[in-house]
């Protein structure tokens, strides 16, 4: 089971909104509401600010949304802040023999 | 409130095995998968593999069948991976992270790192 696919990088001004792909197939991502997206500061943990494509957990802030096309789930941060500047993978639930499968990961930068 | 918390930093050599242990609190152990995910330096989250604390039952990542093993002791509330026939790219952070649902790791421990070297 291959990773999702997110890009490397992706960048924005404070205020801005920005978008973040997750590329899967119709085997993960495409065929199941199970995916979620997580944010991972420098040396820390990473948290759930996602879950079932577009759910937000109790705590996490509405500037942050899901969404799902086809193959391709995606994370939009709107109103940047410097706080958002991390680390962010997607991961979906597979029908493969390996179950569960992260993105490749995408950093943010806030210009 | 949950928590999670794991082991002490590990260094093994090369064909040694370790085992990291994630102590829940808070919650109901035996009511919610533990999943185990690492983290080499630099490097993105893989999913290794998850276990059921209340059967005992254990799904592992294809890349690491015959290698990795998971256990729980109830008892204590703590769930272990142990990871045998190490190698340097086995160098990582190791997580515990505890589903809510299909693939919401709602809690995670604070990461164990296990170095591999000669």
């Amino acid at each position: 089971q291959s990773a999702l696919t997110q890009p490397a990088s992706v960048s924005g001004s404070p205020g801005q909104s920005i978008t973040i792909s997750c590329t899967g197939t119709s085997s993960d991502v495409g065929g199941y509401n199970y995916v979620s997206w997580y944010q991972q500061h420098p040396g820390k943990a990473p948290k759930l600010m996602i879950y079932d494509v577009s759910n937000r957990p109790s705590g996490v802030s509405n500037r942050f949304s899901g969404s799902k096309s086809g193959n391709t789930a995606s994370l939009t941060i709107s109103g940047l802040q410097a706080e958002d500047e991390a680390d962010y993978y997607c991961s979906s639930y597979t029908s493969s023999s390996t179950p569960y499968v992260f993105g490749t990961g995408t950093k943010v930068t806030v210009l | 409130q949950v928590q999670l918390v794991q082991s002490g930093a590990e260094v093994k050599k090369p064909g040694a095995s370790v085992k990291v242990s994630c102590k829940a609190s808070g919650y109901t152990f035996t009511g919610y998968y533990m999943h185990w995910v690492r983290q080499a330096p630099g490097q993105g989250l893989e999913w290794m593999g998850r276990i059921n604390p209340n059967s005992g039952g254990t799904n592992y990542a294809q890349k690491f069948q015959g290698r990795v093993t998971m256990t729980r002791d109830t008892s204590i509330s703590t769930a272990y991976m142990e990871l045998s026939r190490l190698r340097s790219d086995d160098t990582a952070v190791y997580y515990c992270a505890r589903d809510l649902n299909t693939v919401t790791y709602d809690y995670w421990g604070q990461g164990t790192l296990v170095t591999v070297s000669s």
